[in-house]
């Protein structure tokens, strides 16, 4: 297992353009979380799914925003319509249901800057 | 709400130094709580926990114990070394919920 991956890794796009990452969790963790971490901040929770469900959104995740995980493996974040206030790391997450309390397991993020 | 404070960095240290990074937290209930680290070019790894006051988490020589009372969860490490260079981030998870809540982070260069 080589932990939770994440496509691609740098993503520069232009203002008004729609964007996908995906995130591969840990094969056998059934919990997957998105973040977003801004320069200088702390990663700041977006939404999560505990299999294919979608169990809790942010307030943060507006209406561009979409995210699915379709056979409770991989997810996809998408973002319509990008702005410049979007660009950031976008930061996935897994965990497994019975060890929830060790934290999750991060991916090394995809980092969004819309010019 | 929910929120996690820590002090601003970054913190600059010789090589075995000290080191304290403070962390406090507002959270109802019984929140667990966590510090994560960040080295340059990685994810956040998971760097100790500890779930209930008192509890004392440790890893690789890190130190931080669940003061209640203070609503606190300080990092310590007696002496650092340059490769603990990296960006320290302290987190809750309220008993409620899934999701963490993370601090600002705080930086911490140590020099040879």
């Amino acid at each position: 297992d080589t932990g939770v991956s994440q496509d691609p890794r740098h993503k520069i796009t232009k203002r008004g353009q729609n964007v996908t990452f995906r995130c591969d969790p840990i094969s056998e963790h059934n919990r997957l979380y998105w973040y977003r971490q801004t320069l200088g901040q702390g990663p700041e929770f977006l939404t999560y799914f505990q299999n294919e469900a979608q169990l809790e959104k942010s307030r943060l995740l507006s209406d561009r925003f979409s995210a699915e995980r379709p056979k409770g493996s991989f997810s996809t974040l998408e973002i319509q319509r990008t702005e410049q206030g979007d660009s950031a790391m976008y930061l996935c997450a897994s965990s497994l249901e019975s060890t929830g309390e060790d934290g999750y397991t991060f991916g090394s993020g995809t980092r969004l800057t819309v010019v | 709400g929910n929120s996690v404070t820590q002090m601003e960095g970054p913190v600059t240290l010789s090589e075995e130094a000290f080191l304290t990074i403070n962390c406090t937290y507002t959270a109802t209930g019984y929140p667990s709580l966590f510090w994560y680290v960040q080295y340059p070019g990685e994810g956040l790894q998971l760097l100790l926990k500890a779930t209930k006051a008192d509890d004392k988490g440790s890893n690789k020589g890190f130190e931080a114990t669940y003061r209640k009372e203070t609503t606190s969860f300080h990092l310590e490490k007696g002496s650092v070394q340059v490769s603990d260079s990296a960006v320290y981030f302290c987190a809750l998870r309220t008993d409620s919920s899934y999701k963490l809540i993370f601090g600002s982070g705080t930086r911490l260069l140590v020099r040879p």
